[in-house]
């Protein structure tokens, strides 16, 4: 079964401090993989996409990386500011015909001041 | 225009109230979902369609009606909903269909959907 596991669930940081979530996966064959930011009430919006072959992407503060032999990816959120207070779902596609998304459960960050 | 957008934002219904969700996009995506997500867990998808026709319904409740009147809009037709039926109701595109490899989701902002 596709699962995606990402933690942690939540984490309290302070603005300006940098930060890092996880996530593991378990989609085979692996496509490629998402990071989105989702504001409370509010839809997902995508950060990055990496495929296969790539290791890491950057998009601003936000980097992201992965390990397609492990399974694992990584965001890191450098010098955070309070509008990086999100959910960070990370999404899995796999190759197959039909292999639709698999969601993360997220990671629910806040940054305080 | 880079937008999905999905009207009511807010909706507020009984339970033998008839209302609909719409979700519209202009980018020329070919696939339109439909996902159900509740507070602090990750979206649950729904429906797809995908070149205007219904492609995946991931065994949800009559009460849900999709409807895809052309390649810009997607409906959500809802009917004798229930209260754990409250949730914010996510439309998203993509430009291939799901079982292409560009699978990027747009997202819309939402409908937040209180059924009383």
């Amino acid at each position: 079964k596709n699962q995606v596991e990402q933690s942690p669930q939540s984490l309290i940081i302070l603005e300006g401090k940098n930060c890092t979530l996880q996530c593991n996966y378990t989609v085979s064959p692996f496509s490629n993989l998402r990071w989105y930011k989702q504001d409370t009430g509010r839809g997902p919006v995508s950060l990055t996409i990496m495929t296969f072959s790539e290791n890491t992407k950057s998009n601003g503060r936000y980097t992201a990386t992965l390990d397609a032999d492990t399974k694992q990816s990584s965001l890191h959120i450098t010098a955070s500011q309070l509008s990086d207070s999100a959910s960070y779902i990370c999404v899995v596609s796999g190759v197959n015909a039909g292999n639709m998304l698999t969601f993360g459960g997220g990671t629910r960050l806040m940054v305080k001041p | 225009d880079t937008e999905v957008t999905q009207t009511p934002k807010h909706l507020v219904m009984g339970m033998t109230n008839k209302k609909s969700l719409k979700c519209e996009q202009h980018m020329g995506h070919r696939a339109m979902y439909w996902y159900k997500q509740k507070a602090k867990k990750p979206p649950e998808l729904m429906f797809v369609y995908s070149y205007e026709k219904l492609s995946i319904n991931e065994s949800v409740p009559s009460r849900f009606s999709p409807e895809c009147p052309n390649s810009s809009l997607l409906n959500l037709h809802l009917h004798a909903l229930q209260p754990e039926d409250s949730a914010l109701y996510l439309c998203a595109s993509s430009q291939d269909p799901p079982d292409g490899m560009r699978k990027k989701l747009f997202f819309g902002s939402g409908t937040q959907l209180s059924v009383l």
